[in-house]
């Protein structure tokens, strides 16, 4: 079954403390991205990747890190997690085409404490 | 810089009525595409409808339609015949090469 797969789906952790959400899809998408959604500001782009060992930048990297060593997976990391960044998170990808609608993965709720 | 605004945080709708979601954005691209995502309580992500911005044609798909201006910058979701199960968050979407989501619009089609 084609489908963006992310872990954990929830997680509660400390302030500081290093943690990672893993995101892999099994599509072959070039294009992977990571997004967090705030009541009342929707979602926004946190990193995005148009292929491998290409990231860049979305509207709110403050906090956190990407990389992308493989085409399938997109982990996103939290070196030094802080309460601002309690929220919904959301790995997306899609084929490199704009005309592509993004296969979202199935979220992960952050509480940072 | 892209923007998508979406001016209609609730809404509410009668089961079997129709209902318009609206969406206005700003790009300085030529080539970009929109969309419309909805987000059940389940909190799942999913595709509703897209829109080619090179097209004049209004997408459609089932009961859901949109009403594209391209001048004004406006993009507008209709339900038609509007179900129970279409309560859900709804987003707009531009995409040139990042992709931009609105606020959302919480719609609740009551019985």
């Amino acid at each position: 079954e084609a489908q963006v797969t992310q872990n954990p789906r929830y997680l509660i952790t400390v302030t500081g403390k290093k943690l990672t959400v893993t995101c892999s899809q099994n599509m072959n998408h070039e294009y992977m991205s990571w997004y967090r959604q705030d009541p009342g500001l929707g979602l926004r782009q946190i990193y995005y990747s148009m292929n491998v060992e290409v990231t860049d930048k979305g509207d709110v990297p403050e906090g956190y890190k990407v990389s992308r060593k493989e085409k399938r997976n997109f982990p996103l990391i939290l070196e030094s997690p802080s309460p601002n960044q309690t929220s919904l998170y959301f790995c997306a990808s899609s084929p490199g085409q704009l005309y592509s609608p993004l296969h979202f993965g199935n979220g992960t709720r952050l509480t940072v404490t | 810089a892209q923007t998508v605004t979406q001016s209609q945080p609730e809404m509410s709708v009668q089961e079997a009525e129709t209902v318009t979601l609206s969406c206005t954005y700003d790009t300085s691209e030529n080539n970009y595409y929109l969309f419309w995502y909805k987000q059940p309580p389940s909190r799942q992500m999913i595709l509703v409808i897209r829109q080619e911005a090179y097209k004049q044609q209004n997408a459609t798909e089932n009961r859901f339609s949109v009403n594209f201006q391209k001048a004004a910058k406006s993009f507008s979701l209709k339900i038609s015949d509007s179900q129970l199960g279409d309560t859900a968050m709804y987003f707009c979407a531009l995409r040139s090469e990042k992709l931009v989501f609105g606020k959302g619009t919480k719609l609740t089609v009551n019985p």
